[in-house]
């Protein structure tokens, strides 16, 4: 069975504090993951994929297969960062996205 | 472009009624998704289709759901008799190619309260 699993439903750090945001996922075989982010009053957009590793606004995630995890750091949040963000991942030759329940991140002052 | 458009973005209907939602994707986007969100719950897959076919219904209930997207026009779901256990956000998202099925833009989304 596919499934994300997103253990931290609320998550608030202060402005220039590291931030780890956990996922972790079921499946047998090699998907793809990613983070989708949604900003207050804005559409659900992609945020980065683990294929491209990349480092977009200043956060990263790193795959790894051994934990099954795909958590999404940042070493110095922002207040704009605060949003909800989604773990996801699509199995091998799938075209459908399977989601964690979404993390709330809160950046505080 | 204007993006992924759906409408209404709210929706109330009393048990018994039919509900439908509509999506537009983005120009030149001939790939559709469905993902419904129940509260306090991710975004859950129910159905893919391409123009005038379906390709994946496997997140779909078995019985009062029903999506189209007809050569013409935007993309439909269709809920039958609503019962309250169907009210939840439903987002629909649209891609351009079939080999690249995580570029998924979304819409903001259509809220049905089931009264």
């Amino acid at each position: 069975a596919q499934r994300v699993t997103q253990p931290e439903k609320l998550l608030s750090v202060f402005k220039g504090a590291p931030v780890e945001l956990k996922c972790n996922y079921s499946y047998s075989g090699s998907p793809e993951l990613f983070w989708y982010v949604q900003y207050s009053r804005q559409r659900l957009q992609l945020l980065l994929r683990h294929i491209s590793r990349e480092s977009i606004k200043g956060f990263t995630a790193d795959l790894n297969k051994g934990e099954t995890s795909f958590h999404l750091k940042k070493p110095f949040a922002q207040e704009e960062d605060s949003a909800m963000y989604y773990c996801a991942l699509m199995g091998q030759g799938a075209q459908k996205l399977v989601f964690g329940q979404g993390t709330r991140l809160t950046i505080n002052p | 472009n204007a993006g992924v458009m759906q409408n209404p973005r709210h929706l109330v209907r009393r048990r018994g009624q039919e509900a439908r939602l509509r999506c537009s994707p983005m120009k030149g986007h001939s790939h559709v998704y469905w993902y419904r969100q129940l509260p306090e719950e991710g975004l859950k897959f129910m159905v893919y289709l391409q123009k005038e076919n379906i390709i994946d219904e496997s997140g779909m209930p078995k019985e009062r759901f029903s999506a189209e997207f007809p050569k013409e026009g935007p993309s439909i779901l269709r809920i039958q008799q609503v019962v309250r256990g169907d009210s939840a956000a439903y987002f629909c998202a649209s891609s351009p190619r079939r080999e690249l099925p995580y570029e998924q833009y979304f819409g903001p989304g259509t809220r049905l309260t089931v009264t």
